[in-house]
């Protein structure tokens, strides 16, 4: 059965720019999660879907961040436009039932 | 708050050491349930094990064993004669189940473990 998979694994844009990420959850996964590491700093929650709907967005930084999960597949993280500080890698991780998130390897985002 | 500490930032040992990798969680929820996470130079993050609070035996996976400690409010990871495979970012992480257990994870800071040969 295929994991997590994310897509890039690296992206490096210049200030300005936009970048989108890509997350394909395990099949048939309801719960997909979005989480990010900034540099030395912990993991942290962005966003939680259910199928397509957002169950829980109170970590998205700001309305650069837009997080989509259409037809409740595979979701996609856009950020427009990127500045320094969201550098850092971007994991996605989906779950059946809550209790035992699957991740992905994450993306590693610079922005210069 | 709920929040997660791992004090030790990088642990060095050489192979067939034992190790202890310390997690300490504040929260004020009874129900709540705690993780590790392993992640290897490859770069996902491998579930482990997950604990909820209402139970507190200690737990042994093989080389891996864990010591859960609610009046410490301690969650430890021991790997018993470890080995090389070993060395990778480990992650201590606490979810509360209050009002339905969501999926969403406070991590630590994370512990590097370098296992030499």
């Amino acid at each position: 059965e295929a994991g997590v998979t994310q897509f890039p694994s690296h992206s490096v844009i210049e200030k300005g720019q936009t970048v989108t990420l890509r997350c394909d959850p395990i099949s048939g996964h309801d719960n997909l999660y979005w989480y990010r590491r900034v540099m030395g700093k912990e993991i942290k929650f962005l966003l939680h879907f259910v199928k397509e709907s957002k169950q829980d967005e109170s970590g998205m930084p700001n309305n650069r961040f837009l997080a989509e999960r259409t037809g409740g597949t595979y979701s996609t993280l856009k950020v427009q436009p990127a500045e320094l500080e969201d550098s850092g890698v971007y994991f996605c991780a989906s779950s059946q039932d809550r209790s035992k998130l699957f991740f992905g390897s994450g993306t590693q985002l610079s922005v210069l | 708050a709920q929040k997660v500490t791992q004090a030790q930032t990088e642990i060095s040992v050489v192979e067939k050491e034992d190790v202890t990798l310390d997690c300490v969680y504040e929260t004020r929820d009874t129900t709540y349930y705690l993780f590790w996470y392993k992640q290897p130079p490859s770069g996902e993050l491998v579930f482990l094990i997950r604990r909820n609070s209402f139970d507190e035996q200690n737990e042994i996976s093989g080389r891996y064993s864990w010591n859960f400690q609610k009046s410490t409010s301690s969650f430890n990871f021991t790997i018993t004669a470890s080995q090389v495979v070993d060395s990778a970012v480990y992650f201590c992480a606490l979810s509360e189940a209050q009002g339905g257990n969501t999926g969403k994870l406070i991590f630590g800071q994370g512990t590097t473990l370098q296992v030499k040969p």
